[in-house]
């Protein structure tokens, strides 16, 4: 069973650059999550939508950050223009939320290493 | 506002005892506390999870305590292998706008030595 895919794995780019990171949840999955982690503030919750529409983005820094799910198997996060401060790691996660019981559980994808010079 | 705490950045044990991870949370409104593993370059990967209505859950190497009153969980692996070390997430889950909502700690970097 193919895992939750993100790309690319690793992204250096120079500041004021825009950057636009991907994901294609779990077949069948109708959460997606896009999380960030950094040294100091750990895995913070950016977005998450639920059939394909955005449905909290509380966790979003600021209006530089945007993201999209045009359907349900491909998502985007995009940084325009990208600072150094968003150097981190960015993780895509989905499930299934279509569930009598619902634990909590989320699938992660291995990340996208982002680093903003 | 940090919901989920987890106060050791890093824990390190011996193989074959035991290895305590603990988590402290603020929210009386979370119905489901998880752990995740991860290991360097992977995402995190679930581990156990705990109903707010229990206090323990046992899996394999793995239980899970849960004292609400005090608003605290643990994490406890016996016995501890190599193969374990990690950083370990406590996650918190809310069912809120129509979905769930984990809110993690911080992580605690867990080393297990032969």
């Amino acid at each position: 069973d193919a895992g939750v895919i993100q790309s690319p794995r690793h992204e250096v780019t120079e500041m004021g650059q825009e950057v636009t990171l991907r994901c294609k949840p779990i077949s069948g999955h109708n959460s997606l999550f896009w999380y960030r982690q950094t040294m100091m503030r750990g895995l913070e919750l950016l977005i998450y939508f639920n059939n394909n529409v955005p449905i909290d983005d509380s966790g979003m820094p600021e209006d530089r950050f945007s993201a999209k799910m045009p359907n349900a198997s491909f998502s985007t996060l995009k940084i325009q223009p990208s600072e150094p401060r968003d150097s981190a790691v960015y993780f895509c996660a989905s499930t299934n939320t279509i569930r009598r019981v619902n634990t909590g559980e989320l699938f992660f994808g291995e990340g996208s290493r982002l680093t903003v010079l | 506002d940090q919901q989920v705490k987890q106060n050791s950045p890093s824990l390190s044990v011996q193989e074959g005892r035991i290895s305590i991870l603990n988590c402290d949370y603020t929210n009386s409104m979370f119905d489901y506390f998880l752990w995740y593993k991860k290991y360097p370059a992977e995402g995190p990967t679930f581990l156990i999870s705990i109903s707010s209505i229990k206090d323990k859950n046992e899996d394999g190497r793995f239980t899970v305590f849960l004292n609400k009153s005090a608003k605290h969980l643990s994490l406890h692996i016996v016995p501890s292998q190599p193969g374990d070390s990690a950083v370990y997430f406590c996650a918190a889950n809310r069912w809120r706008n129509a979905g769930n909502m984990l809110t993690f700690g911080g992580g605690t970097r867990l080393m297990v030595k032969p």
